[in-house]
């Protein structure tokens, strides 16, 4: 099984910079995924890491470290717009459940003029 | 491209009655999941398949819940009858192989309310 963690809320300030953190206990591990959600919206794919490090993306970057159980999804200059539901995500090895996505139960974010 | 169709985007039921939603994944992708999403919650998997077999069905309620991909493409959820817990935002999403490292595109979900 997997027991994924991310904060429940956060609230930042328009153009500062925000940090996510997600902990992970899996059996399997094959990936993290970092996925944003507006409200009444569909999860929309942000970031994916496989190896320890940071991936860089624009405004987005996602950071992961395997031997911690670690990651973090780091928001800059924030926007109004960035105020969205942040899901952590955690891809099995394969082994019992085909590679699907096992979701945290996201980070609310609020972002405040 | 065009993405993850579903329907119907909302249904209210009442409790034991019964509803199925329909999806249709992105060309060509051969790996179809359904996740229930409860309010304030994040996505949990019921069911995926790879073309038209069952890859894990292991957090389905088969008591009420039941899914069928017949012919490798649309698949559609069943669940008979409605409790009032089963009242969610039904996420079909597809990714063109079930292997890791391929990203999972959501549609924009089902929601059932069940009073």
């Amino acid at each position: 099984g997997q027991n994924i963690d991310q904060p429940t809320e956060m609230t930042a300030t328009e153009g500062a910079i925000v940090q996510i953190n997600c902990t992970y206990q899996t059996s399997g591990f094959n990936g993290l995924f970092w996925y944003q959600q507006h409200a009444g919206e569909a999860p929309t794919f942000l970031s994916y890491n496989v190896l320890d490090g940071l991936e860089e993306k624009g405004r987005f970057s996602s950071f992961l470290s395997r031997s911690k159980g670690y990651s973090y999804l780091l928001l800059k200059e924030l926007q109004m717009k960035d105020s969205a539901s942040y899901l952590c995500a955690v891809r099995d090895d394969g082994s019992n459940s085909g590679y699907a996505l096992n979701f945290g139960k996201g980070t609310s974010l609020l972002v405040t003029p | 491209e065009a993405g993850v169709a579903q329907s119907p985007r909302y249904k209210i039921i009442e409790k034991r009655q019964s509803v199925a939603f329909w999806c249709n994944p992105i060309s060509g992708h051969a790996t179809l999941y359904w996740y229930q999403q409860i309010l304030g919650q994040g996505p949990k998997l019921l069911i995926q398949f790879q073309n038209n077999g069952v890859v894990d069905d292991s957090q389905l309620p088969k008591d009420r819940f039941s899914a069928e991909r017949l012919k490798g493409v649309d698949s559609t959820l069943k669940i008979q009858p409605a409790k009032l817990e089963d009242s969610a935002v039904y996420l079909c999403a597809s990714s063109s192989t079930g292997a890791a490292g391929n990203t999972i595109y959501f549609g924009e979900g089902s929601w059932l309310t069940v009073v």
